[in-house]
């Protein structure tokens, strides 16, 4: 049974540029979350996405975004990359039953650095 | 103030010792309350799961949760030098609109020396 997969591992970026990160959730799970670790950090809540729509969203700018796929998987999109948006962006995937949505397993995450 | 405080540490001990972590929160709507084990440079890897007060053991884990006083542990017996890893408690509100949404401390680096 594969776990959560997220893909690319490193990513170097520069300012102003723009990425496109991608998860494959666990199987049998339908609700992906995106977290923004930064070195030293506890991991920030960006959104999360159920349904193929952004179920809730967490303090960051509208330069986030993400998608889910009817597959169930989902990319996060960050535009004009700042140098502060370096970190290691962790998908987590879950099962969503009725009103409550079970615990989260995460992937290795990408790091993405910006220059 | 943060909502969930953890002492980054860090926190060195000897193998064989007893480690405690502990994570306090100002929220009272949390009521699911987890530790992740983080390895350099991988993602959090699940360890406890708890919902509400009271204990939960696994093996050398016991999670302890006082919602009364906003207050988690995470015991760790007869600690190995493979236990030495990031710990990160995370909690979550209870259904509604919460959906799951974690919210993490900022991690305690142990390290468990032979």
């Amino acid at each position: 049974d594969a776990g959560v997969t997220q893909s690319p591992t490193h990513l170097i970026k520069t300012r102003g540029q723009q990425v496109t990160l991608r998860c494959s959730p666990k199987s049998g799970h339908d609700t992906v979350s995106w977290y923004q670790q930064a070195l030293g950090q506890g991991p920030q809540f960006i959104f999360q996405y159920y349904e193929e729509e952004e179920r809730q969203r967490g303090n960051f700018p509208d330069r986030f975004s993400g998608h889910q796929f009817p597959n169930y998987s989902s990319e996060l999109n960050v535009n004009a990359l700042l140098l502060g948006d370096s970190a290691l962006y962790l998908c987590a995937s879950s099962l969503t039953a009725g009103t409550r949505t079970d615990t989260q397993y995460f992937g290795p995450g990408t790091r993405l650095t910006v220059l | 103030q943060k909502e969930v405080e953890q002492d980054p540490g860090p926190l060195s001990v000897p193998e064989g010792a007893i480690v405690s972590l502990n994570c306090t929160y100002s929220n009272s709507a949390f009521q699911y309350f987890m530790w992740y084990r983080q390895y350099s440079r991988k993602g959090p890897e699940l360890l406890m799961y708890t919902y509400s007060s009271g204990n939960k053991e696994d093996g050398r884990f016991t999670a302890q949760v006082d919602k009364s006083s906003k207050y988690i542990s995470l015991f760790i017996r007869d600690s190995q030098p493979s236990d030495s890893a990031t710990y990160l408690c995370a909690m979550s509100g209870a259904g509604g609109t919460s959906y799951g949404k974690l919210t993490f401390g900022q991690g305690t680096i142990l390290t468990v020396h032979p």
